[in-house]
């Protein structure tokens, strides 16, 4: 029953830093997606993808990359990290249509 | 991107009393999803709401479909210490992703 799990947990990294957000899924979802949540700004989708090999831009992709190789894997790449780019990440997925979001716990991560 | 108006932004209530939050956007939706989200934690569905005029229960939370199709409200009853968290609404865009509000934020005093 693990739904979205997202690795790490917490992160911290030096303006310029790349890394890694993993996030996987087991529900067999064709749709996931990448957001992030700052105060009082609610959710902002950055990157999204209907299906392995396809993606896609949201309101907010810059400095962000994405890849969808499997159905189940969605990781988010930040080449060059900025302290812009603090911030909880959460990952997303659901199936066909309007079906809701199931939503990961988040990463916290931290730029200096 | 889509704007959600949700308000207000945050609530002091005494635990017994209810609580009514709304979001309304700008444009016409065909979905209304409402999540509360618990520190430290990602968002979880509360309720779904796929048809105009709609009402939906679950539990101590009542949720309804706007019948112009732009706005939706979400009702809690009795409120007890556990529904403190921050509660989101969230519509699809003609493209089919999901778009948020900026969330009200309960606190509860027992």
């Amino acid at each position: 029953n693990a739904g979205v799990t997202q690795t790490p947990k917490f992160q911290v990294l030096k303006t310029g830093q790349s890394m890694t957000l993993q996030c996987a899924q087991d529900m067999n979802h064709e749709y996931m997606s990448w957001y992030r949540q700052d105060p009082g700004m609610g959710l902002r989708l950055i990157h999204y993808s209907v299906g392995a090999g396809i993606t896609d831009q949201g309101e907010v992709p810059n400095g962000y990359n994405v890849s969808r190789s499997t159905t189940e894997d969605f990781p988010l790449r930040l080449l060059s990290a900025a302290p812009s780019q603090t911030s909880v990440y959460f990952c997303a997925s659901r199936a066909q249509g309007y079906s809701p979001l199931h939503f990961g716990n988040g990463t916290r991560l931290t730029v200096t | 991107g889509q704007q959600l108006n949700q308000s207000p932004q945050s609530m002091f209530i005494q635990e017994g009393e209810d609580v009514s939050m709304n979001c309304t956007s700008s444009s016409i939706f065909n979905t209304w999803l409402w999540y509360k989200q618990d520190p430290g934690e990602g968002p979880v569905l509360l309720i779904a709401l796929y048809k105009a005029g709609e009402l939906t229960s679950n539990g101590r939370l009542t949720a309804q479909f706007g019948i112009t199709r732009k706005d939706s409200f979400l009702n809690i009853s009795a409120s007890i210490p556990s529904d403190v968290g921050i509660y989101f609404c969230a519509g699809p865009s003609p493209g089919n992703q999901f778009y948020f509000g900026t969330g009200t934020s309960l606190t509860v005093i027992p």
